[in-house]
């Protein structure tokens, strides 16, 4: 089946770095990809959405000097959490969908940030 | 986006079917219904995606009436490792109004008893 692939799966960094975390699908083509963040015993929240050869869409109150997204081609997006600070660590997962419409999104296997 | 509810939780024991229900009353035209199933630490697993009326593979069945304004998951003979949250979403394929985006609900805390 369709696998999404994220890399690192666990990161620990000082105030002030800035991390980038990688998601690639890997048996299939995706115009799309979404980035979602997700905290303790809480929900998935979508952060923004990733288009291949396009800037990003950011939802609402999502600081997009912050989270700086990339997707240079059809099976690789990055998300860069610049200056990364404590309140910013968080289990951040993406997602990406197969160019046919059709087909569900994939997810990756997050990665947890923490920010010392 | 359309809005789905879920209970917050539900308890099962091995071996029983467990359905659970997801309303959606503002669902559009374009868009399918997928549940996804997670583990803590882990990224959410695509379980079924349906349409309209019924859906089954290997793992579940997925309940769609005519008015598609809820959906229902069944999961046949349960067992522990079913133990996870389990999240209904509703959005539309590339080239619908909502470009595939899909809102998370809080998502059904089932858990599995000996």
């Amino acid at each position: 089946g369709a696998v999404v692939s994220q890399h690192p799966s666990w990161v620990i960094c000082k105030s002030g770095t800035s991390v980038k975390i990688e998601c690639r699908s890997l048996d299939f083509q995706a115009t799309t990809m979404f980035w979602y963040r997700q905290f303790p015993k809480q929900s998935l929240m979508l952060m923004a959405t990733s288009n291949e050869g396009s800037k990003a869409t950011y939802e609402q109150g999502v600081e997009k000097d912050k989270f700086l997204i990339n997707h240079a081609s059809l099976t690789l997006s990055t998300l860069t959490v610049t200056s990364a600070h404590p309140e910013d660590s968080s289990f951040y997962i993406c997602s990406a969908r197969d160019w046919r419409g059709d087909q569900p999104q994939h997810f990756g296997d997050g990665t947890r940030l923490s920010i010392l | 986006l359309a809005k789905t509810t879920q209970p917050i939780s539900m308890d099962s024991y091995e071996g029983q079917e467990v359905n659970i229900t997801c309303s959606h009353n503002n669902i559009a035209t374009n868009d399918y219904i997928t549940w996804y199933q997670q583990f803590p630490s882990q990224g959410p697993r695509f379980i079924i995606q349906g349409y309209k009326t019924k859906v089954t593979n290997e793992v579940a069945s997925l309940f769609i009436p005519a008015d598609r304004k809820s959906s229902t998951l069944s999961l046949p003979r349960v067992s522990l490792s079913d133990t996870a949250v389990y999240y209904c979403l509703v959005g539309g394929p590339a080239g619908g109004t909502s470009y595939g985006k899909l809102t998370f609900g809080q998502g059904t805390i089932l858990t599995v008893h000996p």
